[in-house]
């Protein structure tokens, strides 16, 4: 069964602190990997799509690699309004699998 | 991406009601979806809903409780029928692109009462 597991559940830091957020996958088939960030009471934003171990996207202060197991969300020296949930969600031979999630607050 | 809107944003309802949420893209998309996120919880697929086909549904969730309308490309209706208070939560409609990313809507909050 296609599996999705994020850690942590939710990371405090303060303002500059730079972090990074994990998403282990189990999926057959790899057709890409997602993050997205969802506001509270708004619908996921869509922020990057990662195709093969290996590859790495940017933008602003999140930069999102891949492995053959696991990707990762670095947030380099965050600020406070970049304070939401963030989502990893994998597209295999089964429909799109999300994970639960990592609530991020960001401290002034 | 697409801009998608959804209606109702929120609805309190009445136990043994139905609920139809309407979702409005402003492209013509091939694919749309059906999600529902209960508190505290993932994303839940609830069936895929092509234009000119009848929906695809995922296991645990079934017609004669969330009926399916796609009348066009840019247009897609969910019902949600015979609510109880386990239905509270946030339904979201998504489209795809041909990359399988998706995009998503605002969500429609629903509180059965």
């Amino acid at each position: 069964e296609d599996q999705v597991t994020q850690s942590p559940e939710a990371l405090r830091l303060q303002e500059g602190e730079s972090s990074s957020l994990n998403c282990s996958y189990t999926v057959s088939g790899l057709r890409g990997l997602f993050w997205y960030r969802q506001d509270p009471g708004k619908g996921p934003e869509f922020l990057f799509t990662l195709y093969s171990a290996g590859e790495e996207k940017e933008k602003e202060r999140l930069k999102a690699t891949l492995t053959k197991k696991e990707s990762f969300l670095h947030i380099t020296a965050p600020k406070p309004e970049d304070s939401a949930t963030y989502l990893c969600a994998a597209a295999g031979n089964t429909p799109l699998v999300f994970g639960k999630g990592t609530r991020l607050s960001v401290i002034a | 991406s697409a801009v998608i809107s959804q209606k109702p944003s929120r609805d309190i309802c009445q136990r043994g009601t139905s609920l139809t949420i309407q979702c409005q893209v402003d492209s013509q998309v091939t694919m749309m979806f059906w999600y529902r996120q209960q508190p505290g919880q993932s994303l839940t697929l609830i069936a895929t809903a092509n234009q000119g086909s009848e929906a695809t549904y995922e296991s645990g969730f079934v017609i004669d409780k969330f009926p399916i309308s796609r009348p066009n490309l840019t247009f897609s209706t969910l019902t949600v029928s015979n609510m109880s208070p386990e239905d509270s939560s946030i339904y979201l409609c998504s489209v795809s692109t041909s990359t399988y990313e998706q995009y998503f809507g605002p969500g429609t909050r629903l509180t059965v009462t």
